[in-house]
């Protein structure tokens, strides 16, 4: 089955810099990868998320990159805000129909240093 | 308001006792979702149902057991078999042609 692995477990930035976040997966089938942000106590939300047929997708100071050669997406957050501060799950999917299972990341901590 | 909501937010149960997690959405998803979220383990699969009437076993299924009798219904019920059964338990729902999941807030399991 899918494997996915998230670095680091844990970023500190200062605000306003930017905060890079990355994931690799082992299924080459893969070819759906969405990024939650998860509050403290609160389920996570879908923040921004890639298919297999791009290579970058942006969405104002989010964005992805995937590199299905190597196999690995990234997520990059620029101009950091404290509210910017969760846990960040990357996750990978076979996205055909009937098979929408979600393989998660163990996350990233992310904390905004004012 | 669409979405998907959970009760209670938190439980507290004896050890040996089962417990049922309900889940509710309204946002006419096919498919629904359980999750068991762990300290530093990210979220794990434990059911899913694509259908009513039908449901697949996910990652971690033992010592769980759900039922999907209407669409917008997946309650989880978690057995005194569990060995290990504190945690907060998430459920999700999507289109079945889609892919984006959307969660609930989540329940958190305290076994005393």
């Amino acid at each position: 089955g899918e494997n996915v692995e998230q670095h680091p477990s844990t970023l500190s930035v200062q605000e306003g810099d930017s905060a890079v976040i990355k994931c690799t997966y082992s299924d080459s089938a893969s070819n759906y990868f969405p990024w939650y942000k998860q509050e403290l106590g609160k389920g996570p939300q879908l923040i921004i998320d890639i298919r297999s047929n791009v290579g970058e997708k942006k969405d104002q100071r989010i964005a992805v990159t995937l590199n299905k050669t190597a196999k690995h997406f990234s997520l990059h957050i620029t101009e950091t805000q404290p509210e910017d501060s969760a846990v960040y799950f990357c996750a990978a999917s076979e996205a055909n129909f009937g098979n929408e299972k979600l393989t998660f990341g163990t996350g990233t901590r992310l904390t905004i240093i004012p | 308001d669409g979405g998907i909501t959970q009760s209670p937010k938190y439980l507290f149960r004896k050890e040996g006792q089962n417990v049922t997690l309900s889940c509710e959405q309204n946002l006419n998803h096919d498919a629904m979702y359980w999750y068991r979220q762990d300290p530093g383990q990210g979220l794990r699969l434990i059911y899913y149902s694509q259908i009513v009437n039908d449901f697949q076993k996910g990652d971690i299924a033992e010592g769980y057991s759900v039922s999907r009798e209407k669409k917008e219904s997946f309650p989880l019920t978690v057995t005194s078999a569990q060995k290990n059964p504190t945690a907060f338990y998430l459920c999700a729902s999507s289109h079945r042609e889609g892919n984006e999941q959307f969660f609930g807030p989540g329940t958190r399991l305290t076994v005393l």
